[in-house]
């Protein structure tokens, strides 16, 4: 079974563009969540999507958005970027969503870098 | 005060020593994660817990509710055990859940 995949896997940007990620979870899987790593924050929870719906989400400003489709890939966008979104970006993949998750499966990451 | 503190920060050790990297939080929650980073960014989940201990190979933790605590321990340490080890607690709040990650442990097993 293919494991999570996530496009592009690096992207440049420039201050006040927008930026979209692509996320495609492990066939069956119906919860998708988002993560920041930085290093300087380490790692964040951006929100959870389980079928179209989102469930769950972290304290993120409004320009940092996303949503699923009905095949369970799911789309994150930033608009507006700033220097400080520079990350890498990770999907990770469930059966089940919020605490009844057991395991997730993670994504390789999109490396995001904002000049 | 970070709501998740683990530590050691680093850890230095040599093959087939015993390990134990510790992980306390401060709200009440749901389940806690540990997982395992390796060089070059990849995360595989280790374990989901609520309570009690779970096992899997020489890879074991438990977990002490009342005390707010969980141990991630490792026996018989190889070198392919380096990697960072993040703890992560799931809690709500007026039916949001998220998830809280500490700050890892980077662990080193040298030959």
């Amino acid at each position: 079974k293919a494991g999570v995949t996530q496009t592009p896997r690096y992207l440049i940007k420039t201050r006040g563009q927008q930026v979209t990620l692509s996320c495609s979870p492990i066939s069956g899987h119906r919860s998708v969540s988002w993560y920041q790593q930085t290093p300087g924050q380490g790692l964040q929870f951006l929100f959870e999507y389980f079928s179209e719906t989102q469930r769950n989400k972290g304290n993120f400003p409004g320009r940092f958005s996303g949503r699923q489709f009905s095949n369970s890939r799911s789309e994150m966008n930033v608009s507006t970027l700033e220097l400080g979104d520079s990350a890498l970006y990770l999907c990770a993949s469930s059966l089940t969503s919020g605490s009844r998750i057991d395991t997730q499966y993670f994504g390789p990451g999109t490396r995001l870098t904002v000049l | 005060k970070n709501e998740v503190e683990q530590s050691p920060q680093n850890l230095t050790a040599q093959e087939g020593e015993f390990i134990t990297i510790n992980c306390s939080y401060s709200v009440g929650i749901s389940a806690l994660h540990w997982l395992q980073q390796h060089p070059g960014g990849g995360i595989v989940s280790l374990f989901m817990l609520s309570s009690g201990k779970k096992k899997h190979g020489r890879l074991i933790a438990t977990i002490n509710i009342q005390e707010k605590h969980s141990s991630l321990h490792i026996t018989a340490s190889h070198p392919r055990d380096s990697a960072v080890y993040i703890c992560a607690v799931r809690s709500e709040n007026f039916g949001n859940e998220k998830l809280t990650f500490g700050t890892g442990t980077r662990l080193t097993i040298i030959p």
